[in-house]
């Protein structure tokens, strides 16, 4: 069965900082990749998505993440952190095909406290 | 963009009753919907995906019988709480794919938070 771990919890930084969230995932291939934001009481946001070919891609809000085949990674990063990123943020996976496609397995999510 | 709805956004019930929630797609078709529980400060558990014209296929541990979900149309599921108890109260998110998108991308809905009295 597919897994997704987020090892931070919470993290904290100071407004302008740069951000990393991290994301591994456990799968038997390569599956697609996301990245969302949640905001206090509300759905998700697509952040950023990762389906083939470059493996450094562009997001909403001046986010980008990192597909690492090597270490199964795919850590999300933003240069400089404004005070509007604090939320939630999850990391999840999907299958390519077969059982469960378009299923997507959650991390347990990291929350961004953002000092001003 | 694809905007998905939930309504209502909140609601409170007593114990015993039913609840329904509803999630639309509004500007596109969606014959996969998909419903997830978050308890506080954890993630999304799938419970369901909802396909248009046929029966919800439900996740393990699940009740089928006391979450009911109907998916009568392109752009409406309905997820219905039956005799609820205060054990299920949580926010409920719905998400939507884009059936003309060919992709694997979910929109998703504000969420719903239920509490049972």
């Amino acid at each position: 069965a597919q897994s997704v771990t987020q090892p931070d919890i919470h993290i904290t930084v100071s407004e302008g900082a740069s951000l990393e969230l991290r994301c591994n995932y456990s799968y038997g291939a390569t599956p697609y990749l996301f990245w969302y934001v949640q905001s206090p009481g509300q759905g998700l946001q697509l952040l950023l998505k990762y389906f083939s070919g470059d493996t450094l891609v562009q997001g909403i809000k001046g986010f980008e993440a990192e597909f690492k085949r090597s270490q199964s990674s795919f850590n999300l990063r933003k240069p400089s952190v404004h005070w509007s990123d604090a939320a939630e943020y999850f990391c999840a996976v999907a299958p390519h095909s077969g059982a469960g496609s378009y299923q997507l397995t959650f991390g347990k999510g990291t929350k961004l406290s953002v000092i001003p | 963009g694809a905007v998905v709805s939930q309504h209502p956004s909140w609601v409170i019930c007593k114990s015993g009753t039913s609840v329904k929630i509803e999630c639309r797609s509004l500007d596109f078709q969606a014959t996969t919907m998909f419903w997830y529980r978050q308890f506080p400060k954890q993630s999304l558990m799938l419970m369901a995906t909802s396909n248009e014209g046929s029966k919800a296929t439900y996740e393990q541990g699940v009740e089928k019988d006391k979450f009911l979900i109907n998916h009568a149309s392109l752009t409406l599921s309905t997820l219905t709480v039956t005799s609820a108890h205060p054990e299920d109260s949580s926010f409920y998110i719905c998400s939507a794919r884009d059936s003309g998108e060919g992709g694997y991308e979910q929109y998703f809905g504000p969420g719903t938070r239920l509490t049972v009295t």
